[in-house]
């Protein structure tokens, strides 16, 4: 069975960095694009970035919310996916899902991960 | 950005009755490739979403068939014939034919 299993989550202040992970089985990773979605708390939900496969260069795609402040990279020989965040902002705050690309975009769903940034 | 307008925001529906939602574009969602990438999640809550519908009308596996999209260009709609208890939920559409990917506002199921 497909399994996406974020980690890393947690209580970080505006401005630090956070790195969240992303560990997947069941299907054949480097073959999937791979997405981070995030959901405020009580909100609905926000596409936070893309990274495409090998080849097609590992390609990476970010919301204007993020860019500049969000990296997505991928590890194929370990099956994992990560979001490096810098310059928190309060605004960040909420649960992040990983999203695999299954026969479409967004078919494989992890139970997601919280940040939340505050002082 | 791509706006998707869902209505109703809520839905009051009875075990059994059908019911629409619509999710409208405020631009043309057919990619140069021919193909339309909208598609249709339910988050039940305190869930994930999951995947219900892609690429405006194919059921994902395991999705019943009560469930069905239809819809072109800028309109579309889900529609669930015969709600059932389980169908509770939020139901988002969500487009990825134009950077960035961008989420309806959500349509809240709730059974009487």
């Amino acid at each position: 069975a497909v399994q996406l299993v974020e980690s890393g989550g947690g209580l970080v202040q505006p401005k630090e960095s956070l790195k969240i992970s992303c560990a997947a089985s069941g299907f054949t990773f480097s073959n999937a694009a791979m997405y981070w979605v995030r959901q405020a708390p009580g909100k609905g939900l926000e596409w936070v970035a893309r990274i495409r496969t090998k080849p097609n260069n590992y390609a990476t795609y970010y919301a204007d919310s993020v860019k500049g402040r969000f990296t997505i990279s991928r590890d194929d020989s370990k099956s994992m996916v990560y979001l490096q965040m810098d310059n928190l902002k309060t605004e960040d705050t909420a649960m992040y899902y990983c999203t695999a690309e299954g026969g479409s975009p967004f078919d494989y769903w992890g139970q997601g991960v919280m940040v939340t940034v505050s002082s | 950005d791509v706006v998707l307008t869902q209505t109703p925001p809520t839905l009051l529906a009875t075990i059994g009755q059908s019911v629409s939602i619509s999710c409208r574009s405020s631009q043309s969602l057919l990619h140069s490739n021919g193909n339309t990438y909208l598609n249709w999640l339910l988050q039940r809550t305190g869930q994930s979403p999951q995947p219900l519908i892609y690429l405006v009308s194919k059921l994902e596996s395991g999705v019943p068939n009560r469930f069905s999209g239809s819809g072109s260009g800028t309109d579309f709609t889900l529609k669930i014939s015969g709600v059932e208890a389980e169908d509770l939920g939020v139901y988002y559409c969500m487009q990825f034919t134009h950077y960035p990917f961008t989420f309806g506002s959500g349509t809240k199921l709730e059974i009487k």
